[in-house]
């Protein structure tokens, strides 16, 4: 069954501190691994995009792994800001169609001062 | 330029009742995905549509349909109303290869 698992369901962090989101999948075939960031009542916004032959990508604060071998992904926030309080949710794309993208349950961050 | 625009942003209906959701893409985008987000759950694929034509349905039941204007901007409705359809309904455009979401409509069955 093509799935995606996010670990931990929430975390909360101190303002300034590092922290690391897992994903992993089941999802056959693959495509590419996608992370979002949805603020609470807004929808999801696009923070990477890694293809199979990627193992890792940044945008500014958020790094992202990839081992296609392990079906494994993680996002790494550095130096946390309050802003980065929302859910990060893991997707994988089984082509370039939205409608065999399988987005994980997400994982809630909470950045406190 | 605008990003995608749904509408309205809550509605609150009873069982049995149907709701109407509305989504506007990225101007010159014309595929349409529909996601229900229900608490705690991933996205689940609803519908998607493209020039104006219905190309795939996720697992939900035939009270969910939709369509999409010739302008592309496209109507999700939900009929008959239950308990369970309480949740954040997103539309989003694919555009080279990134998906891009509107902020949802938040759709609450009391």
């Amino acid at each position: 069954k093509n799935q995606v698992e996010q670990s931990p369901q929430s975390l909360i962090i101190l303002e300034g501190k590092n922290c690391t989101l897992q994903c992993n999948y089941t999802v056959s075939p693959f495509s590419n691994l996608r992370w979002y960031k949805q603020d609470t009542g807004r929808g999801p916004v696009s923070l990477t995009i890694m293809t199979f032959s990627e193992n890792t990508k940044s945008n500014g604060r958020y790094t992202a792994t990839l081992d296609a071998d392990t079906k494994q992904s993680s996002l790494h926030i550095t130096a946390s800001q309050l802003s980065d309080s929302a859910s990060y949710i893991c997707v994988v794309s089984r082509d370039n169609y939205g409608q065999n993208f399988v987005f994980g349950p997400g994982t809630r961050l909470s950045v406190l001062p | 330029e605008a990003g995608v625009t749904q509408s309205p942003t809550h509605l609150i209906k009873t069982r049995g009742q149907q709701a109407t959701l509305r989504c506007s893409p990225i101007s010159g985008h014309t595929s349409v995905y529909w996601y229900q987000q229900a608490l705690g759950l991933g996205l689940q694929f609803l519908l998607w549509y493209d020039e104006g034509e219905e190309r795939n349905r996720g697992n939900f039941p035939p009270r969910f349909s939709g369509r999409q204007f010739p302008n592309y901007s496209s109507e999700l409705n939900v009929n008959a109303l239950e308990l369970e359809d309480s949740a954040l309904y997103l539309c989003a455009t694919l555009h080279t290869n990134v998906l891009t979401f509107g902020a949802g409509s938040r759709l609450t069955v009391l």
